[in-house]
C-alpha cells in the first residue's frame, strides 16, 4: 500500500505568477483534502475533492482551485501567486464514505515560497 | 472558524505523563482527531474520538467530552523523540484544526 505523495516539494515563485501543485492520494482512496500551513500555525482547510466532484470549500479566494481526476490524485493550482501564499501545502487523502469519521492521512507537502 | 484552541507550548521531563488540552466552540462534528507534527514534516494520524471517553492505543490516549467541548491528549512514558507539535482537529468531513501544542521534552 503507497502513502500519500506530493510533488514538487519544494517551489520557488515571484508574484504574479501561477503554480500547480500535485497530489496521488493513498491507495483505495477516492477523497483528497487541500490544506495552507503557515508557520507556526494549523493547517487551513482549502478544499476537498470527492470522487472528482468538489466537495466543501473554505475561506480562500477563486484564485485558488483544484481538480481530482479518475484515479483519484489531484492538483492544486493557484493563480496571481501573492506574498502572503508562502506556507506549506499539504493534502491528504481519506475514504470518504464514511460520513466524516475516517482519518485522513497527510502527504510530505510542498513548501512554497513567494518572492 | 471552529474556535479551537490549544496551549502554544508545553514543557515535560523524559519519563513523564503530559496532558494536552483542546476545547472548541463548535457541535455537530462527526470526530475529533489528534495528529502529530514534527518540525517540517506532515502531520500524522494519534487517535481520534467519535463518542465521549476514553480511547488508548499504546502510550497515547484521548478523550472527548462533547457537553463539555473538550478533549486531551494524554502522553504516558514520554521520549525525547515525542518533542513535536501536536493538533487537534474537528471534523465535519473537512478537517478544522486548532494552531497546535509545541511539546518540548527534556531529560
Amino acid at each position: 500500500e503507497t502513502g500519500v505523495t506530493q510533488s514538487p516539494t519544494h517551489l520557488i515563485k515571484t508574484r504574479g505568477q501561477q503554480v500547480t501543485l500535485r497530489c496521488s492520494s493513498q491507495s483505495g482512496h477516492n477523497t483528497v483534502s487541500w490544506y495552507q500551513q503557515a508557520l507556526g500555525q494549523g493547517p487551513q482547510f482549502i478544499f476537498q475533492y470527492y470522487r472528482e466532484e468538489e466537495n466543501g470549500r473554505g475561506n480562500f479566494p477563486p484564485r485558488f482551485s483544484g481538480l481530482q481526476f479518475p484515479n483519484y490524485s489531484s492538483e492544486l493550482n493557484v493563480n496571481a501567486l501573492e506574498l502572503d501564499d508562502s506556507a506549506l501545502y499539504l493534502c491528504a487523502s481519506s475514504l470518504g464514505d464514511l460520513g466524516g469519521q475516517e482519518t485522513q492521512y497527510f502527504g510530505p507537502g510542498t513548501r512554497l515560497l513567494v518572492l | 472558524g471552529q474556535n479551537i484552541d490549544q496551549p502554544t507550548e508545553m514543557t515535560a521531563t523524559e519519563g513523564a505523563i503530559v496532558q494536552i488540552n483542546c476545547t472548541y466552540q463548535t457541535s455537530g462534528f462527526n470526530g475529533l482527531f489528534w495528529y502529530q507534527q514534527h518540525a517540517g514534516e506532515a502531520p500524522t494520524f494519534l487517535s481520534y474520538n467519535v463518542l465521549d471517553g476514553l480511547e488508548e492505543k499504546g502510550r497515547f490516549s484521548s478523550f472527548l467530552s462533547r457537553s463539555k467541548g473538550y478533549s486531551y491528549l494524554l502522553l504516558k512514558e514520554l521520549q525525547m523523540k515525542d518533542s513535536a507539535s501536536y493538533l487537534c482537529a474537528v471534523s465535519f468531513n473537512k478537517f478544522y484544526f486548532g494552531s497546535g501544542t509545541k511539546l518540548n521534552v527534556k531529560p
